[in-house]
């Protein structure tokens, strides 16, 4: 257990069901971020919140709704995806500006069918 | 356009051997440079880093090197284990204040053969 964990670890979801991910960090952590992580490409930054406060929006399409309630807990909301947003979604949350003291979380495997 | 590539997809190499893993990037503005260790069903795990302001980083069997004006750095493991088995995520940095961004490479796959 890394501290960030993701649920559910397996989604499978049809284009037209609406579901969420949920992740949550107990390591006192001001920024949560989002990942996607497709097959045979880099690592995607999604969104990053900042105490709370969303800071990072990196064109990401508005099928995908994160939330912030507070600083322990990031949810990202999925309503009408396609077949192209399977991924493995991944979870992160830090302390400082510098990368250093990341902790990701398990991720979420996602199928879209 | 990719602004931090490893090259290699995969790697194998003998236990005992070293294992040597690249990275280059494009960004001039990229300061910290930081290798990922991640095992199937599990999130990337930081395992060692590096600042422009040196060459090289160690941290027991790991050892990171930065070539500031190629543009390229390494991640040495030596010895390798079978444990070590694992993707490599190489990821940098930009000094710029307020930002939280990483940028990550596609990843090395390692494969270290008993």
């Amino acid at each position: 257990e890394t501290g960030v964990t993701q649920t559910p670890r397996h989604l499978v979801m049809g284009m037209t069901n609406k579901k969420s991910l949920k992740c949550e960090q107990h390591l006192g952590h001001n920024a949560m971020y989002w990942y996607k992580q497709s097959a045979k490409k880099p690592l995607e930054l999604m969104f990053v919140y900042n105490f709370k406060e969303q800071t990072e929006n990196n064109s990401v399409p508005s099928r995908f709704s994160p939330e912030c309630p507070n600083s322990s807990h990031l949810f990202l909301h999925l309503h009408t995806l396609q077949p192209e947003d399977s991924a493995l979604y991944l979870c992160a949350s830090s302390q400082g500006t510098d990368g250093y003291g990341y902790t990701f979380g398990s991720g979420t495997r996602l199928t879209v069918v | 356009d990719q602004q931090v590539k490893q090259n290699s997809p995969s790697l194998s190499v003998q236990e005992g051997r070293i294992s040597i893993l690249n990275c280059d990037y494009t960004n001039s503005m990229f300061d910290y440079f930081l290798w990922y260790k991640k095992y199937p069903a599990e999130g990337p795990t930081f395992l060692i880093s590096i600042s422009s302001i040196k060459d090289k980083n160690e941290d027991g069997r790991f050892t990171v090197f930065l070539n500031k004006s190629a543009k390229h750095l390494s991640l040495h493991i030596v010895p390798s284990q079978p444990g070590d088995s694992a993707v490599y995520f190489c990821a940098a940095s930009a000094s710029i204040a307020g930002s939280y961004q990483l940028t990550f490479g596609k990843g090395t796959k390692l494969s270290v053969i008993p």
